[in-house]
């Protein structure tokens, strides 16, 4: 079936370093790909999204691009900050006979220093 | 804030209970998904509802059950509660399933976190 797989966390970094954080999927078809985040004690929110191959999803300086060839959606940032400490997930669309369900990966905790 | 609510916020029971989570969606939205978030499975999907009927079922245990009601709030069931279903439930809602879209975007409450002791 389909499935995400994202790079395990936690993950700790420094104000305005760079962050990546990578995703892969697999799945049947061409599947719209999401960013979540979940700040401490709150529900998932959409980060960005991408719909079909060679899509850049983007919000708040996040960047993501749809990647057919590698089957990838990595997630970007080039100068994080406290504020986007969270854990974040990456998620697929699974749409089967008119159904659409999200598929997420594990998720991946970032932790911004000051 | 997303419009989705939950309750209650945290619950905590004994094995073998029965409890009830409850959904109220976004206003105007016709669908609502639960999903189970625990530390060894992840976020996983387990059903969907849309104007009162189920739609579709991930892994959810025959132990669990849901509905959907007519003013689309719906309930999740869960009873002959065990250790291993201590995690937090979200629900999430949005206008329709799919239907010539690309996609539609689900907008998630705040959870429901439960503990079984």
């Amino acid at each position: 079936g389909n499935s995400v797989t994202q790079m395990e966390g936690p993950v700790t970094l420094s104000e305005e370093a760079f962050l990546t954080i990578n995703c892969t999927y697999t799945a049947t078809g061409y599947p719209s790909l999401f960013w979540y985040v979940q700040y401490p004690g709150e529900g998932l929110q959409l980060l960005l999204k991408a719909t079909k191959a060679d899509d850049k999803g983007s919000n708040k300086g996040f960047e993501a691009t749809y990647r057919k060839e590698t089957t990838s959606f990595h997630l970007e940032k080039g100068s994080v900050q406290v504020s986007d400490s969270a854990v974040y997930f990456c998620a697929l669309s699974d749409i089967q006979g008119g159904s659409e369900k999200l598929v997420f990966g594990k998720g991946t905790k970032l932790t911004v220093n000051p | 804030d997303s419009g989705v609510t939950q309750t209650p916020k945290h619950l905590i029971t004994a094995t073998g209970q029965r409890v009830t989570l409850r959904c109220s969606p976004r206003s105007g939205d016709l669908s609502v998904y639960w999903y189970q978030q625990s530390l060894d499975q992840g976020l996983q999907f387990l059903i969907q509802y849309y104007n009162g009927e189920e739609r579709a079922k991930g892994n959810i245990l025959e132990r669990f059950s849901a509905q959907q009601f007519p003013d689309l709030h719906s309930e999740l069931n869960l009873s002959s509660l065990e250790l291993g279903d201590s995690a937090l439930y979200f629900c999430a809602s949005s206008v329709a399933p799919l239907s010539g879209r690309l996609y539609n975007e689900q907008f998630f409450g705040p959870g429901t976190r439960l503990t079984v002791l």
